[in-house]
């Protein structure tokens, strides 16, 4: 299993700024993945983390919104930038190795961005 | 594209019953298929993992059936209890990632005392 440390819990923001969310996990993890979720939908998936190479993002998410990094096989950081308020959510780390339904996802408890 | 479905309504039970959610899933075979409980400003927590070639799976009080044919499951929490009240999200691998996940919208259960 893996314990996954994300922080903030939670923020408020004004729009027009950045907020950078941090993830530690308390084991070395080759995927890490960064999910949106939004009031009463389902999780969205924004991007997968690579070490030592620039994140992959699905479509509709772009490295200039919500750039990526993932300096080594524990932590990794996304940055929310230039927010509006369509941007409030709930943001979630989450690792696992789940190819060919080898295990389980681990998330951590999420950070709920409110942007005012 | 790929599709998953689950009730958007709350399941609301009387303690002591069987809960039964449904997830369907359109336009794809994967090869497993995964259940999660989501409570409330925390993040989903594993809870069962079916594979294509099993009919049913077993964890405590927890049953998850998996129809490839009818391209469905069906997780079921016998003797209910309050506490078993969370958000239930199922989720199944990507079409075109198998390490990749896609999730359900979630069902919510509440189980009354």
């Amino acid at each position: 299993s893996a314990v996954i440390s994300q922080k903030p819990s939670r923020d408020i923001c004004q729009r027009g700024t950045s907020l950078t969310i941090q993830c530690q996990v308390d084991s070395q993890v080759t995927m890490m993945f960064w999910y949106r979720q939004q009031p009463g939908q389902s999780l969205t998936l924004i991007a997968t983390a690579n070490q030592g190479s620039e994140a992959t993002y699905e479509s509709g998410f772009v490295i200039d919104k919500f750039p990526i990094s993932r300096p080594n096989l524990t932590f990794s950081t996304l940055t929310v930038s230039n927010m509006s308020p369509e941007d409030s959510s709930i943001y979630l780390c989450s690792v696992g190795e789940t190819g060919v339904g080898l295990g389980e996802a681990f998330f951590g408890q999420g950070t709920r961005l409110t942007v005012v | 594209s790929q599709k998953i479905e689950q009730n958007s309504e709350a399941l609301n039970i009387q303690e002591g019953k069987t809960a039964t959610l449904t997830c369907n899933y359109t336009n794809y075979s994967p090869a497993y298929l995964q259940w999660y409980r989501q409570d409330p400003g925390r993040g989903p927590v594993f809870l069962l993992l079916i594979r294509e070639n099993e009919k049913e799976k077993r964890k405590e009080r927890l049953k998850v059936t998996f129809d490839t044919t009818l391209k469905q499951s069906l997780f079921h929490i016998t003797a209910s209890q309050p506490a078993d009240s969370a958000t239930y999200l199922c989720a199944l691998e990507r079409e075109d990632s198998s390490y990749k996940l896609i999730f359900g919208s979630g069902t919510r259960l509440l189980v009354r005392p």
